[in-house]
């Protein structure tokens, strides 16, 4: 069985300051992680994934995070966050897609 | 990158009635798409997994008689609400599979269902 977890519903950041978005997951099979973003009355957007090879991915959006296997994490980070990037942000495992609760980041100037 | 598409974007509807939502791979073919349902400020809950060709996997507590899906070709799956209520209004939101399993799942844009 497959889960994720996120452990934080909401996180006030001000603009241009960094952000990091937590993720830990359960999986008993090879782990394919993704990050996607949502903002308001749309779908989801991929921000970036991890499926195999070097631990620290690049996403879109200046957004990046890192595959830590000893401590089951895929926390997502951005050194500098703007306005525009206020919005809901699921962590995701596969095989069949398990979402977290979502993280809302409210971004203020 | 890969599209996809849902159509309509928002609709309204009396109790009663049947709606159905459109959801298309635009660049690529699909052999697996999904439907997500989405409270407001909730997480995606999983509906059902749709297969080309075949009948839809529906995940526990999702009444397959009240949400008919088909998956008639490799870019397009269509989710019916049948005999609407209140209660069924929700985002509902589909993606596709761009290779596999593995792979990487696309999101269309969502479709706003309120039923009066």
């Amino acid at each position: 069985a497959q889960s994720v977890t996120q452990l934080d519903s909401q996180v006030p950041v001000f603009e241009e300051a960094p952000v990091e978005l937590r993720c830990n997951y359960s999986s008993s099979v090879s782990v394919y992680l993704f990050w996607y973003v949502q903002y308001p009355n749309q779908g989801l957007q991929l921000l970036l994934k991890y499926l195999s090879g070097s631990t620290l991915v690049k996403g879109i959006n200046g957004f990046e995070a890192e595959f830590n296997k000893s401590q089951t994490s895929f926390h997502l980070r951005k050194p500098s966050v703007h306005i525009s990037d206020t919005a809901e942000y699921f962590c995701a495992v596969r095989g069949k897609l398990q979402f977290g609760a979502g993280t809302q980041v409210v971004v203020t100037p | 990158g890969a599209v996809v598409s849902q159509h309509p974007s928002r609709v309204i509807c009396k109790s009663g009635t049947s709606v159905k939502i459109e959801c298309r791979s635009l660049d690529f073919q699909a052999t697996t798409m999904f439907w997500y349902r989405q409270f407001p400020k909730q997480s995606l809950m999983l509906m059902a997994t749709s297969n080309e060709g075949s009948k839809a996997t529906y995940e526990q507590g999702v009444e397959k008689d009240k949400f008919l899906i088909n998956h008639a070709s490799l870019t397009l799956s269509t989710l019916t609400v049948t005999s609407a209520h209140p209660e069924d209004s929700s985002f509902y939101i589909c993606s596709a599979d761009e290779q596999g399993p593995q792979e990487t799942q696309y999101f269309g844009p969502g479709t706003r269902l309120l039923v009066l």
